[in-house]
């Protein structure tokens, strides 16, 4: 079972849409969770950490559902510069703990 | 203001050859690390260093040597490139402190061996 595991896409969706996209994560011991955004041959920008209490900045609302391990993220009112690829990350501990991401969401946002 | 920097950013070099990637962090932060994407994207931690210490090593060969100067600074030395070493590697930094153990991440580096 892969550790992070995300729908590939892509996702194609008019301006001015919402779109929602999930991630699962297999380690119950995991205790940090983001979403970054990657533009092509750019590098990962972090979009947003996740709480359990779940969280909004904007446009983006971002949730942790600890009980069945997997966190999502939603757009509203998409812009054509929302068009990127979504990785989900997920840290087991903390520290030096490394980032262990999915392979990505693509959406691509239409006119 | 640039908070993570790599360099050099392209890279290409034939099989065989050594080289080394910088990296260079002036968010005070004191803990490093080295990321792979591959040409499928997909993105794989490969070394974490807190206070020039290593912590992370994962399964790399140790053709691959990364060294810390200080906690600002994060280095990659390759030796005996392969072609299955072209990816583009990340640096990244964050605080080995919580509560945030947000990680950002510098432009990357694309290694091309030919």
């Amino acid at each position: 079972r892969k550790e992070v595991e995300q729908d590939p896409g892509p996702f194609n969706v008019p301006e001015g849409a919402t779109v929602a996209f999930n991630c699962t994560y297999s380690n119950s011991a995991s205790q940090s969770f983001f979403w970054y955004r990657q533009d092509c041959r750019k590098e990962p920008k972090l979009l947003m950490s996740v709480y359990s209490s779940g969280n909004e900045d904007g446009r983006f609302t971002a949730q942790l559902n600890r009980a069945s391990q997997y966190i999502s993220l939603l757009i509203r009112d998409s812009k054509l510069s929302d068009s990127a690829t979504y990785l989900c990350a997920v840290v087991a501990g903390g520290g030096a703990d490394g980032l262990t991401f999915g392979k990505g969401t693509h959406l691509i946002i239409q006119p | 203001d640039t908070a993570v920097s790599q360099t050099p950013k392209y890279l290409v070099t034939q099989m065989g050859n050594d080289k080394s990637i910088k990296c260079e962090q002036n968010l005070g932060h004191d803990t490093m690390y080295w990321y792979k994407q591959d040409s499928k994207k997909f993105l794989k931690i490969m070394f974490s260093y807190n206070n020039k210490e290593l912590i992370i090593n994962e399964t790399v060969p140790n053709r691959f040597s990364p060294k810390s100067p200080d906690k600002a600074h994060l280095n990659l030395h390759i030796n005996s490139l392969e072609l299955g070493d072209s990816a583009v590697y990340f640096c990244a930094s964050s605080q080995f402190r919580g509560p945030s153990y947000e990680q950002y991440f510098g432009p990357g580096t694309r290694l091309t061996v030919t």
